[in-house]
């Protein structure tokens, strides 16, 4: 079965600095699909990047990239000038491209503070 | 508007009074799920639906049934609550089990004393 880990319970930042947040993941799968979700205090899951596994170039969207090491099973997450608006929990999730039902894993969350 | 709507979104009843959670979406989606979030653990997958009467458990299916009459509707039912079941709910729904898209409803707060 797969698993996805997040090491870093909580994270700080100052407002406009660049955040890492970290994310791995097991699978013998070859072909997959990576999330980054953010969940605000609202508690509403928004997607904020998304990589298919079989992409060798890394995702972009406006201030987040990801860094995807497929052969180290990696997935983090870089959030540039940071906004207070960033504060939240932040989950990374793997899901197959197979027709399985159960095939959605998410990992812990790391929450993320932004500093003024 | 597509979307996953969830009812109630807040909800605090007693231990053994039997509720239902429901959930319905307007996307003609194949594909439907429970999900439950706890500190720690993040979101763990608690039922799905791959198309209407089709229904299998996930990883946390204990205490919960699930039914699947209708395409646009997955409700979550507990049967006799307890507290350990205290917990935030998200219902999702996809257009297949293998879609790289996934809608999520707005949660469901629920605690049982």
């Amino acid at each position: 079965a797969q698993t996805v880990t997040q090491s870093q319970p909580e994270m700080s930042v100052q407002e406009a600095e660049t955040v890492t947040l970290s994310c791995t993941y097991d699978t013998s799968e070859s072909d997959y699909y990576l999330f980054w979700y953010k969940q605000p205090p609202s508690r509403q899951m928004i997607l904020v990047i998304r990589q298919e596994a079989y992409k060798q170039q890394n995702a972009t969207e406006n201030r987040f990239s990801v860094n995807f090491q497929k052969a180290a099973k990696s997935f983090s997450l870089k959030i540039s000038d940071s906004q207070l608006g960033d504060a939240a929990m932040y989950f990374c999730a793997y899901r197959s491209v197979r027709d399985y039902g159960q095939n959605f894993v998410f990992g812990p969350g790391t929450r993320l503070s932004v500093l003024p | 508007e597509a979307q996953v709507t969830q009812n109630p979104r807040y909800l605090i009843t007693v231990t053994g009074k039997k509720l239902t959670v429901t959930c319905s979406q307007n996307m003609n989606h194949e594909y439907m799920s429970w999900y439950r979030q706890d500190p720690g653990l993040g979101l763990r997958q608690i039922y799905y639906s791959m198309n209407v009467e089709v229904t299998d458990k996930g990883d946390v299916p204990e205490g919960y049934k699930v039914s699947r009459k209708e395409k646009r509707n997955f409700p979550l039912i507990l049967e006799s609550p307890s507290p350990n079941q205290t917990s935030l709910y998200f219902c999702a729904s996809s257009l297949r089990a293998g879609s790289n898209t996934i809608y999520f409803g707005e949660g469901s707060w629920l605690t049982v004393v």
